[in-house]
């Protein structure tokens, strides 16, 4: 029930794709949704975070997702430059204890 | 405005002795969270405190660990006797209440 499944765990994209991450979650009473980059040797960093109140929010190149009825959101990830290369973590929360997917390792090639 | 400071940045200790790992939040923050990660995995929830109260420590193991985040001073994290399967990154995070957790460097601590 506190699981996020996180997809894919790898991924490879030339610059300038549009790199998408999924992740689904069980626990309805999540009602927090941030999306962590981290590099490495570095903790990570807030990207960009939702709540179910809204369907797709926008950040610069960075859009969530967010489908309520399927307990699923995503990440995608407009004109990807190679400076974008780094392992991408969701997460999910209901309060204050945020529980991550895997991890996906992001590789975007010149 | 410093950042979540975390200290050791790196940590070695032999099988069998003490760690102990800082944690100095953001200022105004007073919720503090520990998580591990290992290698090539995600971050697992260990504990959340507030100022001089452990408010879930449902993700410690029950033995050799424990933390604190005493009214003066940084967050401690404690692992006593280390073991091999202890060696991990340490990442402490802080927020005010209710907003959005904000992560340190991280402790990496290799038990040789």
């Amino acid at each position: 029930q506190q699981q996020v499944k996180q997809s894919p765990q790898s991924l490879i994209v030339q610059k300038g794709g549009i790199p998408i991450i999924n992740c689904a979650y069980e626990n309805t009473a999540f009602d927090y949704f941030p999306w962590y980059q981290q590099f490495p040797g570095k903790g990570p960093a807030l990207l960009i975070a939702i709540r179910p109140d809204v369907s797709e929010k926008k950040e610069g190149r960075f859009t969530i997702s967010f489908n309520k009825s399927a307990k699923q959101f995503s990440l995608h990830i407009m004109d990807s430059q190679p400076g974008d290369s780094a392992t991408y973590f969701c997460a999910a929360s209901s309060g204050s204890r945020l529980t991550f997917g895997e991890g996906t390792q992001l590789t975007v090639n010149p | 405005n410093a950042g979540v400071m975390q200290n050791p940045r790196h940590l070695v200790r032999r099988r069998g002795q003490e760690a102990r790992l800082r944690c100095s939040p953001m200022k105004g923050h007073s919720h503090v969270y520990w998580y591990r990660q290992l290698p090539e995995e995600g971050l697992k929830f260990m504990v959340y405190l507030q100022k001089e109260n452990i408010i879930d420590e449902s993700g410690m193991p029950k033995e050799r660990f424990s933390a604190e985040f005493p009214k003066e001073g940084p967050s401690i994290l404690r692992i006593q006797q280390v073991v091999r399967g202890d060696s991990a990154a340490y990442f402490c995070a802080s927020s005010a209440s209710n907003t959005e957790a904000f992560f340190g460097q991280g402790t990496r601590l290799t038990v040789v």
